[in-house]
């Protein structure tokens, strides 16, 4: 079956450094997503992507944000300047047209420090 | 935008017995309601989805039901297994997903 992959599994970093998240969505999906969960709440929609940009962004995903899709395949997640509150599992999602196989990637634990 | 509120927060319940978590939404415009299953370090695994043309679709054990006038959908799990013990979301599309607080079900042997 195919699957939404995600790396790294977990990643530490420092307040204030930059990091990226990467996801490798199915591979004939046309709509890509991010979302957060902060550890014990609800999933939070951060950011879609069609088309080669951006459709629909929370108030979550502020100028600190940002999302690319640098090939065909990859689709990233950058956070300029971490805060400890950026600390959550980090989920990727992508779908076909619509909602059509609507699948999650396993997630990306971030923690700063 | 779309709000989800989902009941209860926990659940226990006897092996072999039903489980029933209930969600609303606030959307009219909302059209697909997909229920999550969570386990601890994971994605959110769909389990069973319904669109809004559908009032009630089952898959084995799994059942869910769509009242689009109330804003209300809900999910029945029957004959409970200690497997089942995650993290259920219920969730609205309105573009994105909009998800519930999630409800942590413990099936107890």
């Amino acid at each position: 079956e195919p699957e939404v992959t995600q790396t790294p599994s977990h990643q530490v970093t420092q307040m204030g450094q930059e990091v990226i998240l990467r996801c490798v969505p199915i591979s004939n999906h046309l709509y890509f997503y991010w979302y957060r969960q902060i550890l014990g709440q609800k999933v939070e929609f951060l950011v879609s992507f069609y088309n080669n940009e951006i459709s629909e962004k929370s108030e979550i995903f502020d100028d600190q944000f940002s999302v690319e899709r640098p090939d065909g395949s990859n689709f990233t997640l950058k956070i300029r300047s971490t805060k400890l509150e950026d600390s959550a599992m980090y989920f990727c999602a992508s779908s076909g047209q619509g909602v059509d196989g609507y699948t999650f990637g396993s997630g990306t634990r971030l923690t700063v420090v | 935008g779309e709000n989800v509120e989902q009941h209860p927060s926990t659940l226990s319940v006897q092996e072999g017995d039903s489980a029933v978590i209930k969600c609303t939404y606030s959307d009219s415009a909302s059209n697909y309601f997909p229920w999550y299953k969570q386990e601890l370090g994971k994605g959110p695994q769909l389990i069973i989805d319904i669109r809004s043309n559908v009032g009630e679709k089952k898959d084995q054990r799994i059942a869910v039901t769509l009242n689009k006038t109330a804003k209300h959908f809900s999910l029945h799990i029957t004959e409970t297994q200690p497997e089942d013990s995650a993290v259920y979301f219920c969730a609205a599309n309105d573009y994105k997903l909009s998800f519930g607080a999630g409800t942590t079900v413990t099936v107890r042997a």
